[in-house]
């Protein structure tokens, strides 16, 4: 059972333009986190949202957690290639579990 | 300090063999999991453990057996390899299991393909 669907699945943008990855579940979820993958490589952390309506800043990039808690949003500004990689949300449940969503593949042109 | 590291890298197998996916974690983490990754599909949990002697089902068990006899260590056995068992498995690791927050640390995959 697939439980997150993140949207767009890929998104092929020019260096400079900002985007935006949507992360929506009919479920509540204790926290959401979202990773960042490379090729041939595993999925790094790039941060935890916990409250309802947390917004959390990593440099360039704002991380946003829904105020019922089923879903997140990721916005880059001012994309640069090293942004390229797939991007994954993953929802913690209240038993702890971790679910994955489907990801989305971002190519950052220069 | 390694981190998480899975071995090997890739294998191919025919259909029936059965083989066994090694993972190790220097942390001295509680939780280990196996995810596999299909396109489309993210990451699926497989089975997880939260600590030496415990281990359970996630999303996707079939065909899969682990076990956990120390804490470093957490194998994926594939008891007789399928053509839909192609994917990419990840093995993870976290300090701790029960709360929200905790980070998980993956290694670098295995490529596995079945004939």
């Amino acid at each position: 059972t697939q439980l997150l669907e993140q949207s767009p699945q890929f998104l092929s943008i020019q260096e400079g333009e900002n985007l935006t990855v949507y992360c929506n579940s009919s479920s509540v979820f204790s926290s959401l986190q979202w990773y960042r993958q490379e090729p041939g490589e595993g999925p790094v952390l790039l941060v935890t949202v916990v409250t309802g309506g947390e917004v959390k800043k990593l440099k360039r990039l704002t991380f946003q957690f829904g105020d019922a808690r089923k879903d997140s949003s990721l916005h880059i500004t001012a994309a640069q290639t090293g942004d390229t990689g797939l991007y994954l949300c993953a929802g913690v449940d209240t038993g702890n579990q971790f679910y994955f969503g489907t990801g989305t593949s971002l190519t950052v042109i220069p | 300090n390694a981190g998480v590291t899975q071995t090997p890298k890739f294998q191919v197998l025919k259909t029936g063999q059965s083989m066994t996916l090694q993972c190790a974690q220097d942390m001295n983490h509680e939780y280990m999991s196996w995810y596999r990754q299909d396109p489309g599909m993210g990451l699926r949990l497989i089975h997880y453990s939260v600590g030496a002697g415990i281990t359970d089902q996630g999303e996707v068990p079939n065909g899969y057996n682990v076990s956990r006899s120390t804490t470093e260590d957490f194998p994926l056995r594939l008891l007789s390899a399928a053509p839909s068992q192609t994917s990419v498995y990840f093995c993870a690791s976290s300090y701790s299991w029960g709360t929200s927050q905790e980070t998980q640390y993956f290694g670098p995959g295995t490529r596995l393909l079945v004939l």
